[in-house]
C-alpha cells in the first residue's frame, strides 16, 4: 500500500530564506507526482507535476526533483516570500490509476 | 476558461440528513475524481467518474455515491450524515491519460 509522508509538518522561516520540503513514498512504481498549494480552507493549487521518467521540474522561484529509486521528491523554494504562506501538499499517483494518493502537508509561515 | 467549479461552497446538515455537493470540470477535461480532506489531513481518494461510470473507487463507505452528467458535471451523493463526515470535499478534474489533476475551491461540509 502506497503512503505518503511529508516533513516537516510545519516550518516557519523569515522572508528571503531558501527552502526545502520533503516528502517520501513507500511504493515506487509511481506514473507521477505533483506538488500543491491550499490556503487555509481553500482548494488545491497545481504548483508542478513530474513524470516518473522526469528528474525535476522548475516554475519561476520553485524547483521540485524526484528520485523514484529512492522514493524521495523535494520542493526547493527560493527567495521566499510571505505571499508563500500556505500548506504545501505532495501526491503521487500509481501507473493504472489516475487516483492521487497524498501526504499530509507542509505548513509553512513565512514572516517579515 | 472557469477553472473547476463547486457549488455550494459552504453547507450545515444535520446527522442522519442527506447532501449533494457539485463539481463542473475544466473546459476539456472528462475525468472527475472527488476527495474529502478532514482538517489538518491530506485529501482522501472517493471515486472517479469517467464516461458517467465509476471507474475506481476508495475505502469510503456505499453512503457515498456519485453521478457523472453527458457533460462531464459530476455530483456527489452522501446519505444518513455522520458526524464524522464533516470535511472540505474537492474535486477534480483531468483528461484520461493525461494525469495532471486540476482542484476546485472545495465545499466545506459540516454535520451538526
Amino acid at each position: 500500500k502506497q503512503e505518503v509522508t511529508q516533513i516537516p509538518a510545519a516550518l516557519s522561516v523569515p522572508e528571503g530564506e531558501n527552502l526545502v520540503l520533503n516528502c517520501s513514498f513507500t511504493d515506487s512504481a509511481i506514473y507521477n507526482l505533483q506538488w500543491f498549494r491550499q490556503d487555509p480552507g481553500k482548494g488545491l493549487t497545481s504548483l508542478l507535476l513530474i513524470q516518473s521518467s522526469q528528474r525535476e521540474q522548475t516554475s519561476g522561484r520553485l524547483n521540485a526533483s524526484l528520485d523514484k529509486s529512492s522514493g524521495r521528491s523535494t520542493l526547493y523554494i527560493a527567495a521566499s516570500q510571505p505571499g508563500d504562506s500556505a500548506t504545501y501538499l505532495c501526491a503521487v499517483n500509481a501507473y493504472n490509476t489516475d487516483k492521487l494518493i497524498f501526504g499530509t502537508g507542509t505548513r509553512l509561515q513565512v514572516f517579515p | 476558461d472557469a477553472g473547476v467549479t463547486q457549488s455550494p461552497t459552504h453547507l450545515i446538515k444535520t446527522r442522519g440528513q442527506q447532501v449533494t455537493l457539485r463539481c463542473s470540470p475544466k473546459s476539456g477535461h472528462d475525468t472527475v475524481s472527488w476527495y474529502q480532506q478532514a482538517l489538518g489531513q491530506g485529501p482522501q481518494f472517493i471515486f472517479q467518474y469517467y464516461e458517467e461510470e465509476e471507474r475506481q473507487r476508495g475505502n469510503f463507505p456505499d453512503r457515498f455515491s456519485g453521478h457523472q452528467f453527458p457533460n462531464y458535471s459530476s455530483e456527489l451523493n452522501v446519505n444518513a450524515l455522520l458526524l464524522g463526515d464533516s470535511a472540505l470535499y474537492l474535486c477534480a478534474s483531468s483528461s484520461l491519460g493525461n494525469t495532471e489533476a486540476f482542484f476546485g475551491q472545495g465545499t466545506r461540509l459540516t454535520v451538526v
